[in-house]
């Protein structure tokens, strides 16, 4: 079946640095890939959509200055955490679909402790 | 706005036991309903779905009805495996199947022991 593959599983920064998670579509070309948040208790929330060779579409309250995401090709997707703080500790998921109505594949998730 | 109440976890049953992992939601208009299962060590994975009121979603043994007089989609299994041992989200989109606007549950992490 469909595999994504995301990259780190976690990862532990300190707080001012930024960090990057890269999402991988490893079998099919994906057109649109989604970038979700988990806090601690709290349900998975779509951050932004990325369509290849456009800019991404960013949810109400998520910063597109802080969460910068590149979707330079239809096999990858990056978010990339910039100047991170504690606040921004959560578990991180992206998926990918390949057409309108295909189904959505998920990652594993990325576990991002900020120190 | 649309948001997913599920029961929270952990639980813990014995195999065999009956499941119910309860389900409901808040939407504008007629949203399609979906559980997702996460397998230790992978990404979230379709469980099953329903699109309108009273379709049933099954598949591997779980089943969910899709109720709209209740706003309920509860997860239901008859005789739970280890194997079943797993984190479990219950999901709405208010946009058809297919569209990624998923609004997501807290997920329940379900552990079967032997």
């Amino acid at each position: 079946g469909a595999v994504v593959s995301q990259h780190p599983s976690w990862v532990i920064c300190k707080s001012g640095t930024s960090v990057k998670i890269e999402c991988r579509s490893l079998d099919f070309q994906a057109t649109t890939m989604f970038w979700y948040r988990q806090f601690p208790k709290q349900s998975l929330m779509l951050m932004a959509t990325s369509n290849e060779g456009s800019k991404a579409t960013y949810e109400q309250g998520v910063e597109k200055d802080k969460f910068l995401i590149n979707h330079a090709s239809l096999t990858l997707s990056t978010l990339t955490v910039t100047s991170a703080h504690p606040e921004d500790s959560s578990f991180y998921i992206c998926s990918a679909k390949w057409a309108a109505n295909s189904p959505l594949h998920f990652g594993n998730g990325t576990r991002l402790t900020v120190t | 706005g649309d948001s997913v109440t599920q029961m929270e976890g952990p639980v813990t049953l014995s195999e065999e036991a009956f499941l119910t992992i309860n389900c409901t939601y808040t939407a504008t208009g007629y949203p399609s309903l979906f559980w997702y299962v996460q397998y230790p060590g992978e990404g979230l994975q379709l469980l099953l779905k329903a699109t309108k009121a009273d379709d049933k979603g099954s598949n591997k043994g779980f089943e969910a009805t899709y109720r709209k007089e209740t706003t309920s989609f509860h997860l239901e299994k008859g005789s739970v495996q280890v194997s079943d041992s797993a984190v479990y989200f219950c999901a709405l989109s208010d946009q058809g199947f297919g569209n990624e606007k998923l609004t997501f549950g807290t997920g329940t992490r379900l552990t079967i022991i032997p």
